[in-house]
């Protein structure tokens, strides 16, 4: 079964500071995706990726950053992280483009103080 | 812009019952269904996919989709204990993975 590995598990940061989140896929799957889970918000969509050294804008993408160094790594980042980025954050990915499952990762947890 | 109603928003069932759970698309171009389940601390897990007219049956699961009216409903058989989870509806237009768009999410609550 398709493996999504996410860390770390949970995290506390500060107002104003830097987080970043990181996702590994062992799938040798081209897209990789990141995702944001509210309550009553179900899952939205950050930044997502179909190859190494691309990224491309989500649904909400206002105050995030996404690497993507090789096929297996992608990351989040929150350069200014603020308060409203509390949430949990789900890295998933798939083979291809087309009408495709969505493989996700545990999560991570963020707490923004 | 692409919205996926759920209903109910909660849904509590005793051991060995049928839930029910609804979705609705409101774009005609996305018409490419999945359910996806998730257990507290988990992340989503693809259930099932369904994008044909008529029923598919997985086990004591039952997806029903019917096209026109943009419907898809999952019914459970038998509910276990261990069904108790978050439910996400899934859509998208066939054309990307990156264009899924999700529900708010059915939670069930299954009753020993």
């Amino acid at each position: 079964e398709a493996a999504v590995t996410q860390s770390p598990r949970s995290k506390v940061a500060v107002t104003g500071g830097k987080v970043t989140l990181s996702c590994h896929q062992t799938n040798n799957h081209d897209y990789m995706y990141w995702y944001r889970q509210d309550t009553g918000h179900g899952l939205r969509l950050i930044h997502y990726s179909y190859v190494a050294d691309s990224t491309e804008k989500g649904d909400i993408p206002d105050g995030y950053k996404a690497s993507r160094p090789s096929q297996e790594n992608f990351s989040l980042i929150l350069e200014l992280a603020s308060l409203s980025q509390t949430a949990v954050y789900f890295c998933a990915s798939s083979v291809t483009v087309s009408a495709e499952t969505l493989y996700f990762g545990s999560g991570t947890r963020l707490t923004v103080l | 812009q692409q919205k996926v109603q759920q209903s109910p928003e909660s849904l509590s069932v005793p051991e060995g019952g049928m839930a029910s759970l609804n979705c609705t698309s409101s774009d005609r171009n996305f018409q490419y269904f999945w359910w996806y389940r998730q257990h507290s601390g988990e992340g989503p897990k693809a259930l099932m996919s369904i994008f044909s007219d008529g029923d598919k049956k997985e086990g004591r699961f039952t997806a029903h989709l019917n096209k026109a009216s943009l419907h898809v409903s999952l019914h459970i058989r038998d509910s276990q204990p261990s069904d108790s989870a978050l439910y996400f509806c899934a859509v998208s237009p066939g054309t990307g993975g990156y264009k899924v768009v999700f529900g708010s999410g059915t939670r069930l609550l299954v009753s020993p």
